[in-house]
């Protein structure tokens, strides 16, 4: 099946520093992926979408100055949180468009800002 | 109230079992997935439903439209099984991959 994957798996940083999170699909391009972040014992909450050579989009209440999204090339979307503060913890997962309503989904990256 | 709705929120069996968890929507959908999450985190794509009924090995869902309810079943359940079962929709109308999620049901199973 199609794989793809999330670096790094966990991070730890200080609050005020900015934290990179990449995601790529190994076997397959997506000119779409997905960024979600799940809380414990929350459902995943889609924060943006990442499209290929064009901005991303946010849902509401996400703030794009605060979790930058580029979609470099095909296989490649990256997630930076800038000046990451406690609350900005949580668990994020990408996921990777190959085809119509097939949808992969990364190991995810659990985030902790001290 | 939630677009998804799952049941049981947890739910405990014991090796063996035969497993039934349910997913109640209520919007217009092109498609129902099941996902799997394990303790660890990652997520695997179980199933995705439009209408019917699909089996891959001890799993089987199905999905009534007219009912807006899928359920998710697993027989000879084994502790291996032990994970989040997450429903999620595309609605219709919108886009084909954006999905809206169910909080998930905890399944434990003990040997």
């Amino acid at each position: 099946g199609a794989v793809v994957s999330q670096h790094p798996s966990r991070v730890i940083c200080k609050s005020g520093t900015s934290v990179k999170i990449e995601c790529r699909s190994l076997d397959f391009q997506a000119t779409t992926m997905f960024w979600y972040r799940q809380f414990p014992k929350q459902s995943l909450m889609l924060m943006a979408t990442s499209n290929e050579g064009s901005k991303a989009t946010y849902e509401q209440g996400v703030e794009k100055d605060k979790f930058l999204i580029n979609h470099a090339s095909l296989t490649l979307s990256t997630l930076t949180v800038t000046s990451a503060h406690p609350e900005d913890s949580s668990f994020y997962i990408c996921s990777a468009i190959r085809s119509a309503y097939e949808q992969y989904f990364g190991p995810g990256t659990r985030l902790t800002v001290t | 109230k939630n677009e998804v709705e799952q049941s049981p929120q947890n739910l405990t069996a014991q090796e063996g079992e035969f497993i039934t968890i349910n997913c109640s929507y209520s919007v217009g959908i092109s498609a129902l997935h099941w996902l799997q999450q394990h303790p660890g985190g990652g997520i695997v794509s179980l199933f995705m439903l439009s209408s019917g009924k699909k089996k891959h090995g001890r799993l089987i869902a199905t999905i009534n439209i007219q009912e807006k309810h899928s359920s998710l079943h697993i027989t000879a359940s084994h502790p291996r099984d032990s994970a989040v079962y997450i429903c999620a929709v595309s609605k219709s109308g919108g886009s084909n991959y954006k999905l809206t999620f169910g909080k998930g049901t905890l399944l434990t199973v003990n040997p």
